[in-house]
């Protein structure tokens, strides 16, 4: 067990719908990241925020989103959903903003249809 | 630009042998963190290895070692006396310093050890 926990573990949806993904980091890990996990694109980092504050962008969607609260649980916001969207969405965390392991929870697999 | 290649898509192997995954990276920075993680058929990642470029020691933990070679841009893993529990989808990762753990999978390789 990573300690990171995501919520939920499975999500059915239709397209154009909008859904949110949580993510709890590990106690005391003040950064949380989002990797996208698809069959064409493989593991893609999302976004990455420290201690609330956004750190760094990858291949993340106009149509995503996310926060970091000040609890340090961060939410995923996926809107206009696609079929294309169909993916495994992980959250990791980890202590410090740079290199330290991360440590990835067991993902949110969203379907939509 | 930065690229970690995994050219074995599938291994298939039997119980108790040995086996080897491959993976080469690209990156002009001189410093950056080389990751292996495992991801069974539940479908959670779990961490297995990090190593930064200036280490180039060989490490060994149990059954698995890791070949870490600057000098053909590699970082190898090796599974030795396969079992079961291995079956899984192995990737390998990098980023650099300063790159805030924005990590470049490659596209992993599906092990199956068959009993």
């Amino acid at each position: 067990d990573s300690g990171v926990t995501q919520t939920p573990k499975h999500l059915i949806t239709a397209t154009g719908q909008r859904v949110t993904l949580r993510c709890s980091p590990r106690s005391g890990d003040l950064s949380v990241y989002w990797y996208q996990q698809s069959l064409d694109q493989g593991l893609q980092f999302l976004i990455h925020y420290y201690n609330g504050e956004e750190r760094a962008k990858g291949n993340i969607l106009e149509r995503f989103s996310a926060q970091q609260f000040p609890d340090l649980h961060s939410e995923l916001n996926l809107s206009s959903l696609e079929l294309g969207d169909s993916a495994l969405y992980f959250c990791a965390s980890s202590y410090g903003p740079g290199n330290s392991p991360l440590h990835f929870g067991n993902g949110t697999r969203l379907t939509v249809t | 630009a930065q690229k970690v290649t995994q050219a074995q898509t599938e291994i298939s192997v039997v119980e108790k042998e040995d086996v080897t995954l491959d993976c080469v990276y690209e990156t002009r920075d001189t410093t950056y963190y080389l990751f292996w993680y495992k991801q069974p058929p539940s479908g959670e990642l779990v961490f297995l290895i990090r190593r930064n470029s200036f280490d180039e020691q060989n490490e060994i933990s149990g059954r698995y070692s890791w070949n870490f070679q600057k000098s053909t841009s590699s970082f190898n893993f090796t599974i030795t006396a396969s079992q079961v529990v291995d079956s899984a989808v192995y990737f390998c990762a990098l980023t650099f310093s300063g790159g805030y753990n924005k990590l470049i999978f490659g596209a992993g390789t599906r092990l199956a050890v068959h009993p």
